[in-house]
């Protein structure tokens, strides 16, 4: 089945520093990779997705890119606020339609 | 938007007891998801279920068991709460690779 990586576990930057968070995947079958963000006390919400027929997307301070090859993905965050401080999780479907999800990073935004 | 609805954010229970976990879903979506969520772990897959009646076991479905008998409802089962039961409980829902849609959790503590 999928396995799905995801580094690092814990990030800390300043405010106003960009954040990388990155992910690996195992099934080559696989064509979805959603990030979800998740905030204290909620569920995780989806905030920016990618299909395999795609290298990158972007939604304003945020941008996801694939690399097929490698089997790898990565969420980008420019100008962080403390209002991004939440734990990030990557996930991989496609090969199964069950997603497979990373363990998470929990981004400590200081301001 | 789409709601996804459980029925409790807090549960206390008694070791032995039996626990029935709610989760509603407003979106007519075939997919219905539990997840159990541990510092570090991530989104542990329980069971899901693409139909009514149907179930498949997810990754660590021992202990648990679930009903959906109509669409937009998924319980989730606990025969015999155990102490290592206390957890996060996330419903998610959704179509095949598409995002999620995730309920804020259960907290469920077992003593």
């Amino acid at each position: 089945g999928e396995n799905v990586e995801q580094h690092p576990s814990t990030l800390s930057v300043q405010e106003g520093d960009s954040a990388v968070i990155k992910c690996t995947y195992s099934d080559s079958a696989s064509n979805y990779f959603p990030w979800y963000k998740q905030e204290l006390g909620k569920g995780p919400q989806l905030i920016i997705d990618i299909r395999s027929n795609v290298g990158e997307k972007k939604d304003q301070r945020i941008a996801v890119t694939l690399n097929k090859t490698a089997k790898h993905f990565s969420l980008h965050i420019t100008e962080t606020q403390p209002e991004d401080s939440a734990v990030y999780f990557c996930a991989a479907s496609g090969g199964s339609y069950i997603p497979t999800f990373g363990r998470g990073t929990s981004l400590i935004v200081h301001p | 938007d789409v709601k996804v609805t459980q029925s409790s954010r807090y549960l206390v229970k008694r070791t032995g007891e039996k626990v029935f976990l709610e989760c509603v879903q407003d979106m007519d979506h075939e997919n219905m998801f539990w997840y159990r969520q541990d510092p570090g772990l991530g989104l542990r897959l329980i069971y899901f279920s693409y139909d009514v009646k149907m179930k498949e076991k997810g990754d660590i479905p021992e202990g648990y068991s679930v009903s959906r008998e109509k669409k937009e409802r998924f319980s989730l089962i606990l025969e015999s709460a155990s102490t290592n039961q206390t957890s996060m409980y996330l419903c998610a829902t959704g179509d095949t690779n598409s995002p999620l849609h995730f309920g804020n959790g259960t907290r469920l503590t077992v003593t």
